[in-house]
């Protein structure tokens, strides 16, 4: 264990569902993130949070929306999604200065969009 | 051009032998290079991280970091079954607040009893 969980660890939802993803990390850390995994290709970052305000957003669409209420929570919220957003979402954390990035990574949620 | 360049293998080699996994990439100030490991299923864990050029050695694993080829690597010792795993190389050039870290593809590793 890594000490950042993710739940649901699998999900299932249809294209006009809505649905959040939930991510706690227990490590103390300062810096949250996003990533989504597909098969074939490299982990793509999608936001980041540092000390609760968003630092990165990667021309993620609109349809997903991260909220991070305080330093050991962070939530993507889902609605509308497409067939091709199915994928491994991964949730990570750091001790949040420049010098210290190395990422502890939670299990990560299976979504499938149908 | 791909920021974070691996070859997506499979790499395959006996147990015992050194599998030296290679990764290219193309911001030249990047400042800060990691190695996770990733098992089918799993999510990536730190294996290596290394900062200035030359060699860092932690147990079976050595990294190795050029910054003026632009080049870093992973040997792994006396490999073992259990080493088998995607590979994936990660680069922060310390823009962004530091924040943005950019991963390969990663490298698949087979380890043949």
């Amino acid at each position: 264990e890594t000490g950042v969980t993710q739940t649901p660890r699998h999900l299932v939802m249809g294209m006009t569902n809505k649905k959040s993803l939930k991510c706690e990390q227990h490590l103390g850390h300062n810096a949250m993130y996003w990533y989504k995994q597909s098969a074939k290709k490299p982990l793509e970052l999608m936001f980041v949070y540092s000390l609760e305000e968003r630092v990165e957003n990667n021309s993620v669409p609109s349809r997903f929306s991260p909220e991070c209420p305080n330093s050991s929570h962070l939530f993507l919220h889902l609605h509308t999604l497409q067939p091709e957003d199915s994928a491994l979402y991964l949730c990570a954390s750091s001790p949040g200065t420049s010098d210290l990035l190395v990422q502890y990574f939670g299990p990560g949620t299976r979504l499938t969009v149908t | 051009q791909k920021e974070v360049e691996q070859n997506s293998g499979p790499l395959s080699v006996p147990e015992g032998a050194i599998a030296s996994l290679n990764c290219t990439y193309s911001d030249r100030v990047s400042q800060s290079f990691f190695w996770y490991r990733q098992y089918s299923g799993k999510s990536p864990e730190l294996i290596m991280s290394i900062y200035s050029n030359g060699d860092k050695e932690d147990g079976r694993f050595t990294a190795q970091l050029n910054k003026a080829s632009q080049y870093v690597s992973l040997l792994i010792r006396d490999s073992q079954p259990s080493d088998s795993a995607t590979y994936l190389c990660a680069v922060n050039n310390g823009g962004g607040g530091g924040f943005k870290t950019i991963f390969g593809a990663g490298t698949r590793l087979f380890v043949k009893a």
